[in-house]
């Protein structure tokens, strides 16, 4: 399986600040996934980040306020901009990995952003 | 279009009780994916179970299994002899075949397993 790290695991932000959440993973993975999980609800997908072009944003997500990086193969960034407390959240990266022989989908603890 | 229905917000069961999560969908594809997800408290997602949509076979792994109906579109997730240890939220999700991992969640079931 895809091992993922996401920092910062929890943070509380002033409104109007921005924060910038990096996604580490063990191995090289084509597409990294950025998901969204505000309060109580599911999760939404923000947008999908290949490493040398720009990212794909779902229908309610634009670049100006989640800005994306994919600089290489393990690694990528979600930028929250000019937050507002309805930017509180968890986000979360994910990956295809490998279990059992097959591709699966592999999710980071998250990052659980409260917006003051 | 793509939809996810898990109907039941939160359950609460004594442990030992068999639960049952129930998960409908919507798709216009032909092959697609459905999943199920664990979201303990402390936030991260753990894979339980990918099913695809030609292979209607029932799974049971442990504890756990899992009854895909394509004819009702349903793909529900049973929890025999329930443990404490179960109680998260737990997520069914659907993904295409073009596009594996653009996840479409339901909205997820939390379930409290009490001593």
């Amino acid at each position: 399986s895809a091992v993922i790290s996401q920092k910062p695991s929890r943070d509380i932000c002033q409104r109007g600040t921005s924060l910038t959440i990096q996604c580490q993973v063990d191995s090289q993975v084509t597409m990294m996934f950025w998901y969204r999980q505000q309060p109580g609800q599911s999760l939404t997908l923000i947008a999908t980040a290949n490493q040398g072009s720009e990212a794909t944003y779902e229908s309610g997500f634009v670049i100006d306020k989640f800005p994306i990086s994919r600089p290489n193969l393990t690694f990528s960034t979600l930028t929250v901009s000019n937050m507002s407390p309805e930017d509180s959240s968890i986000y979360l990266c994910s990956v295809e990995g490998i279990q059992g022989g097959r591709t699966e989908a592999f999710f980071g603890q998250g990052t659980r952003l409260t917006v003051v | 279009a793509q939809k996810v229905t898990q109907a039941q917000t939160e359950i609460s069961v004594v442990e030992k009780e068999d639960v049952t999560l129930d998960c409908v969908y919507e798709t216009r594809d032909t092959t697609y994916y459905l999943f199920w997800y664990k979201q303990p408290p402390s936030g991260e997602l753990v894979f339980l179970i990918r099913r695809n949509s030609f292979d209607e076979q029932n799974e049971i792994s442990g504890r756990y299994s899992w009854n895909f109906q394509k004819s009702t579109s349903s793909f529900n997730f049973t929890i025999t002899a329930s443990q404490v240890v179960d109680s998260a939220v737990y997520f069914c999700a659907l993904s295409e075949k073009d596009n594996f991992n653009k996840f479409y969640f339901g909205s997820g079931t939390k379930l409290n397993v009490k001593p």
